[in-house]
């Protein structure tokens, strides 16, 4: 079964500065695909940025970026300049490619910016 | 308008009552999902159905059922609430002829409370 664990309950940074949030994962599968997902209070959720597991290259979407490390299977995501509209619940997720139903979620980390 | 919305947006019962999530979705989309989230244990899944004639349990199916009315309604059931059952439920959709990652598209979650 696959498993994705994210190890900081919570977080937290000033504006303007630099935060990693990490995702470990485990899986027997090559290919697959892994996001992270921001939850707002509003409690929607907002899909940041997603990564193929066979492109070497990180994933970056303007503020956030990925530092992947297949092999080690993790993927953690930092979040530049963070802005106070950045606190939110993150999770980790991962699915495997050929089966579309199984997206598997982190316990998440609660991310709260402080000005 | 949202692309999938969910109704009610919130619910308090009682124990031993029946009780039914609606979700609805416009964007065309076969798959649909029905997930709950709890502090600590992240997004899991319940039931997901990849067209109308077809229905699958997921990590989490008991005491729960689902009604897939149409391609673009999926419906979760309570048969007879149990305050363990309070949580955030979200339903998702995807399109796997996408291309887009297995993405999944989540509405605006439902809390339920059961007393």
């Amino acid at each position: 079964a696959q498993t994705v664990t994210q190890s900081q309950p919570e977080m937290s940074v000033q504006e303007a500065e630099t935060v990693t949030l990490s995702c470990t994962y485990d899986t027997s599968e090559n290919n697959y695909y892994l996001f992270w997902y921001k939850q707002p209070p509003s409690r929607q959720m907002i899909l940041v940025i997603r990564q193929e597991a066979y492109k070497q290259q990180n994933a970056t979407e303007n503020r956030f970026s990925v530092n992947f490390q297949k092999a080690a299977k993790s993927f953690s995501l930092k979040i530049s300049d963070s802005q106070l509209g950045d606190t939110a619940m993150y999770f980790c997720a991962f699915i495997r490619a050929r089966h579309n139903n199984d997206m598997r979620f982190g316990a998440g980390t609660r991310l709260t910016v402080k000005p | 308008d949202a692309d999938v919305t969910q109704t009610p947006r919130n619910r308090i019962t009682k124990t031993g009552k029946r009780i039914m999530l609606e979700c609805s979705q416009t964007k065309g989309h076969d798959r649909m999902y029905w997930y709950r989230q709890d502090p600590g244990l992240g997004l899991r899944l319940i039931y997901y159905s990849f067209d109308v004639k077809d229905i699958n349990k997921g990590e989490i199916s008991d005491g729960y059922s689902v009604s897939r009315q149409a391609q673009a309604k999926f419906s979760l059931s309570l048969e007879s609430a149990i305050p363990n059952q309070t949580a955030l439920y979200f339903c998702a959709t995807s399109d796997p002829t996408s291309g887009d990652y297995n993405e999944q598209f989540f509405g605006p979650g439902t809390r339920l409370t059961v007393l």
